[in-house]
């Protein structure tokens, strides 16, 4: 257990479905990420959520929408996906540096979904 | 951006072997994390480590920040330890994750 669970664990959608993944932090932190890892690819980042507020979008295809209603929550709103968006999805949190106290990036892991998109 | 490489990309080990990996970052970093992915696609943190050298049990993990390198040690491997390390390394929160090593234990 890290302290970070993902909802559903496994999901299989057609192309014109919606859906949505969930995450939620039990570690207090302030900070949440959503990560895509597909079949024999490096982990890419998608989304940073920093105090509830997105950082960073790294040139991620409309069809994810990313929401984070507060600091414990982040979803992945997910419509007309194509074949190749099928992939494990991971949810991070981790502790930022606030008012200049030290605080490192160290990022804790959920257990992820396995989205298929047929 | 910040590039990360390891290698090997795949190791076979008798039960009972040492093994090192590395990893290489092409640019300064100020966080740096081994994990190790199990089967079921869990990342299990190992070390979080931008500097310096930390051991837990059979595995040890030293991070050269100046020469751009951390090195993660397994020792005595178990057949548990097989699945895949990652690092990943950042400047600020964007970790950028290399390709993995993927270790193969066998009994």
């Amino acid at each position: 257990e890290t302290g970070v669970t993902q909802t559903p664990r496994h999901l299989v959608m057609g192309m014109t479905n919606k859906k949505s993944l969930k995450c939620e932090q039990h570690l207090g932190h302030n900070a949440m990420y959503w990560y895509k890892q597909s079949a024999k690819k490096p982990l890419e980042l998608m989304f940073v959520y920093s105090l509830e507020e997105r950082v960073e979008n790294n040139s991620v295809p409309s069809r994810f929408s990313p929401e984070c209603p507060n600091s414990s929550h982040l979803f992945l709103h997910l419509h007309t996906l194509q074949p190749e968006d099928s992939a494990l999805y991971l949810c991070a949190s981790s502790q930022h540096p606030l008012g200049g106290v030290k605080s490192s990036y160290e990022q804790y892991f959920g257990p992820g979904t396995r989205l298929t998109v047929t | 951006g910040i590039q990360v490489e390891q290698s090997p990309p795949d190791l076979i080990l008798q039960e009972g072997a040492n093994s090192t990996l590395r990893c290489n970052f092409s640019d300064s970093v100020n966080n740096l994390q081994w994990f190790h992915q199990n089967p079921w696609g869990q990342l299990i943190n190992l070390f979080y480590i931008p500097s310096g050298t930390k051991q837990n049990g059979r595995l040890s993990a030293t991070t050269v920040a100046t020469e751009r390198y951390s090195l993660l040690y397994i020792s005595s491997s178990q057949t548990t330890d097989s699945g895949v390390y990652f690092c990943a390394a950042s400047y600020g929160q964007n970790f950028v994750f290399g390709p993995g090593t993927r270790l193969s234990v066998l009994p």
